[in-house]
């Protein structure tokens, strides 16, 4: 059982395109956060939630986290192909302490 | 050398031989996780370790796998007589304390079992 369900897995569109990738559970989390990964390195980060219902902002990046800290969305607006990238959310609970669990990705392709 | 440093960055084990996985925290930070990334398959918690101190493993297989953090040095995966189904990305993260939100992550080491 995937405790973090990413959603789509991949996603393939046009530049100048706006996306919204999701990240679910039935978990509650204490913070959740978002990574890029490229092929041959390692996940960047990207950003860290921790109030429900909080929403960041990182230039064409937004990020928000649920009300009831269970899920989040990432959207991104007019993207562009140096935004191709495997996209990562982790979550991580009170009682694991510094242990994040990660969802699967959406592998992201934005075409010129 | 600013961030995570991992080494080697592709290693080539025969099945049965000793892998060992090297990774060096960012300067300050004393807190080291390794995670793995199978292929298709999202990254998985293995091991959170201090200098010198192993606070949770509860995602190291029971066998053949062993985690270190020295006081000097860096912190050392072992994988004892390898299987092909040990063949993955091998990532290590650091943080400045327990209380971080957020890693570093290092680039990896591709561990190819033949």
């Amino acid at each position: 059982t995937q405790l973090l369900e990413q959603s789509p897995q991949f996603l393939s569109i046009q530049e100048g395109e706006n996306l919204t990738v999701y990240c679910n559970s039935s978990s509650v989390f204490s913070s959740l956060q978002w990574y890029r990964q490229e092929p041959g390195e390692g996940p960047v980060l990207l950003v860290t939630v921790v109030t429900g219902g909080e929403v960041k902002k990182l230039k064409r990046l937004t990020f928000q986290f649920g009300d009831a800290r269970k899920d989040s969305s990432l959207h991104i607006t007019a993207a562009q192909p140096g935004d191709t990238g495997l996209y990562l959310c982790a979550g991580a609970k009170e009682t694991s302490g510094s242990r994040l669990t990660f969802g699967e990705g959406t592998q992201l392709t934005v075409n010129p | 050398n600013a961030g995570v440093m991992q080494n080697p960055r592709h290693l080539v084990r025969r099945r049965g031989q000793e892998a060992r996985l090297r990774c060096s925290p960012m300067k300050g930070h004393s807190h080291v996780y390794w995670y793995r990334q199978l292929p298709e398959e999202g990254l998985k918690f293995m091991v959170y370790l201090q200098k010198e101190n192993i606070i949770d493993e509860s995602g190291m297989p029971k066998e053949r796998f062993s985690a270190e953090f020295p006081k000097e040095g860096p912190s050392i995966l072992r994988i004892q007589q390898v299987v092909r189904g040990d063949s993955a990305a091998y990532f290590c993260a650091s943080s400045p304390n327990w209380a971080s939100i957020g890693y570093t992550f290092g680039s990896g080491t591709r561990l190819t079992v033949v």
